[in-house]
């Protein structure tokens, strides 16, 4: 069936750094792809979304590229702040959602 | 616009009690989703309801679990019996009409079986 995989946590790094969140995807078809982040004590919020092929997804200096050639969706920010402090989940949608475990974000001052 | 609702946000059962968590989707949002995350764990699907119809439960488990959306009111996830494995964070969450993957999601609620 269809899966995610994303890397472990937690992922550690200071501010302004720059941040990689690796993800793949498994599925028969060509389904969109999410990055949803939670932050402390809330649900879910949709950050950002690709729904085809090379497509890039964007928000809040956040941004993923679908990469149909090595089912990759690859979260990335080029310099992060303690804001974004948060565990991000990748996500597919093939008539449901299926969320990877999630990846554990500190950013340090 | 409120968002999702979801209450209670904590919940704490004995073992063999009872749980029923509610559910308000958006203003103008018809489908609900269940999802429950263990500990260290993402999200997995439940059930996907519309009003006053179940459309997917391939992701609840077979017994002592069953969830409704009725016509007035929120949706209710309902857990008879439960036992310590059923401690876990269960989130709602709700999109418009068409647009099935286009889900906001509740704050959830936290149960916790003692």
């Amino acid at each position: 069936g269809d899966s995610v995989t994303q890397m472990e946590g937690p992922v550690t790094l200071s501010e302004e750094a720059f941040l990689t969140i690796n993800c793949t995807y498994t599925a028969t078809g060509y389904p969109s792809l999410f990055w949803y982040v939670q932050y402390p004590g809330e649900g879910l919020q949709l950050l950002l979304k690709a729904t085809k092929a090379d497509d890039k997804g964007s928000n809040k200096g956040f941004e993923a590229t679908y990469r149909k050639e090595t089912t990759s969706f690859h979260l990335e920010k080029g310099s992060v702040q303690v804001s974004d402090s948060a565990v991000y989940f990748c996500a597919l949608w093939d008539d449901k959602i299926i969320f990877g475990k999630g990846t554990r974000l500190h950013i340090l001052p | 616009n409120a968002g999702v609702m979801q209450n209670p946000r904590h919940l704490v059962r004995r073992r063999g009690q009872e749980a029923r968590l509610r559910c308000s989707p958006m203003k103008g949002h018809s489908h609900v989703y269940w999802y429950r995350q263990l500990p260290e764990e993402g999200l997995k699907f439940m059930v996907y309801l519309q009003k006053e119809n179940i459309i997917d439960e391939s992701g609840m488990p077979k017994e002592r679990f069953s969830a409704e959306f009725p016509k007035e009111g929120p949706s209710i996830l309902r857990i008879q019996q439960v036992v310590r494995g059923d401690s876990a964070a269960y989130f709602c969450a709700s999109s418009p009409p068409r647009d099935s993957y286009e889900q906001y999601f509740g704050p959830g609620t936290r149960l916790t079986v003692t």
